[in-house]
C-alpha cells in the first residue's frame, strides 16, 4: 500500500499570498495517477488537478500542480477567500485503489 | 450538466444494513466507472469501491467483506449496499464518476473522480 502524507497539516496564509501544499508518496508513483481536490466546508470535493498538473475544466489558473516520483505540490496563487479550504492529494493504483491524503487545511491568517 | 444525487435512510440501526442510491443525470453511464467515497465527521476521504458499465467491480480491501456496488443503466442508477455496520460507518456517503482518460500522445492514463455529488450524511445508532 501506497500511503500519502500531506504537509502542512494547517497552513495559515492571507489573501493575495501563494500557498504551497505537498503531498508525498511512501514509495514513487506515476503523476499521471495524481490528482487534487477542494473541499469546502459542508461541500462535496471538486476537482482541482489531474495528472499531477492539469488544471479540471474550469479552474483558473492560480492552481497549479507539478511534482513527480514521491513529491507533488498544489500552488495556489493570490489566494481569494473562496481559496480557504481543505485540500487533499489522492493517488490511483495502490491498494486501495484509489487512495487519499489526510488533507491541508488552509485557512486565513 | 451531469449531476449525480445520492439519497438514502440517515439513520441505521447496528448490525443493519446501509443502503444508498445515487441517481446519475446528464450524462450516459457508458464509458465510466461509478463509485463510491465516504468521510466520518470531522475527518478525511475514503475510497469505498466503483463499479464499471459492465458490472465489474473494485472495492477498498478493507471495506471488501460486506460492501455491495451495483449499477441499473436502465435507471441511470448507482447503488451502495454496506452490511453489519457499526458506529464507525456513521459518514457523508458520496458517489463520483470516476473517470479514466488515456492520451494517445503520451499513451499515458489518467485517473480522477470529475463529478461528485453532494452527499448524504448517514448515522449508524440503535
Amino acid at each position: 500500500e501506497t500511503v500519502l502524507t500531506q504537509s502542512p497539516g494547517t497552513l495559515s496564509s492571507s489573501p493575495g499570498e501563494s500557498a504551497t501544499l505537498s503531498c508525498r508518496a511512501s514509495h514513487s508513483v506515476s503523476s499521471t495517477y495524481v490528482a487534487w481536490y477542494q473541499q469546502k466546508l459542508g461541500q462535496a470535493p471538486r476537482l482541482l488537478i489531474y495528472g499531477a498538473s492539469r488544471r479540471a475544466t474550469g479552474i483558473p489558473d492560480r492552481f497549479s500542480g507539478s511534482g513527480s516520483g514521491t513529491v507533488f505540490t498544489l500552488t495556489i496563487s493570490r489566494l481569494e477567500p473562496g481559496d480557504f479550504a481543505v485540500y487533499y492529494c489522492q493517488l490511483f493504483g495502490s491498494s486501495p485503489l484509489y487512495t487519499f491524503g489526510q488533507g491541508t487545511k488552509v485557512e486565513i491568517k | 450538466q451531469v449531476r449525480l444525487q445520492e439519497s438514502g435512510p440517515g439513520l441505521v440501526k447496528p448490525s443493519e444494513t446501509l443502503s444508498l442510491t445515487c441517481i446519475v443525470s446528464g450524462a450516459s453511464m457508458n464509458d465510466f466507472h461509478w463509485g463510491w467515497i465516504r468521510q466520518p465527521p470531522g475527518k478525511g476521504l475514503e475510497w469505498i469501491g466503483f463499479i464499471d458499465y459492465g458490472g465489474s467491480t473494485n472495492y477498498n480491501p478493507s471495506l471488501q467483506s460486506r460492501v455491495t456496488i451495483s449499477l441499473d443503466t436502465s435507471n441511470d442508477q448507482l447503488s451502495l449496499n454496506l452490511s453489519s455496520v457499526t458506529a464507525a460507518d456513521t459518514a457523508v456517503y458520496y458517489c463520483a464518476r470516476h473517470a479514466m482518460e488515456f492520451e494517445y500522445s503520451s499513451s499515458s492514463f489518467y485517473y480522477y473522480m470529475d463529478v461528485w455529488g453532494k452527499g448524504t450524511m448517514v448515522s449508524v445508532s440503535s
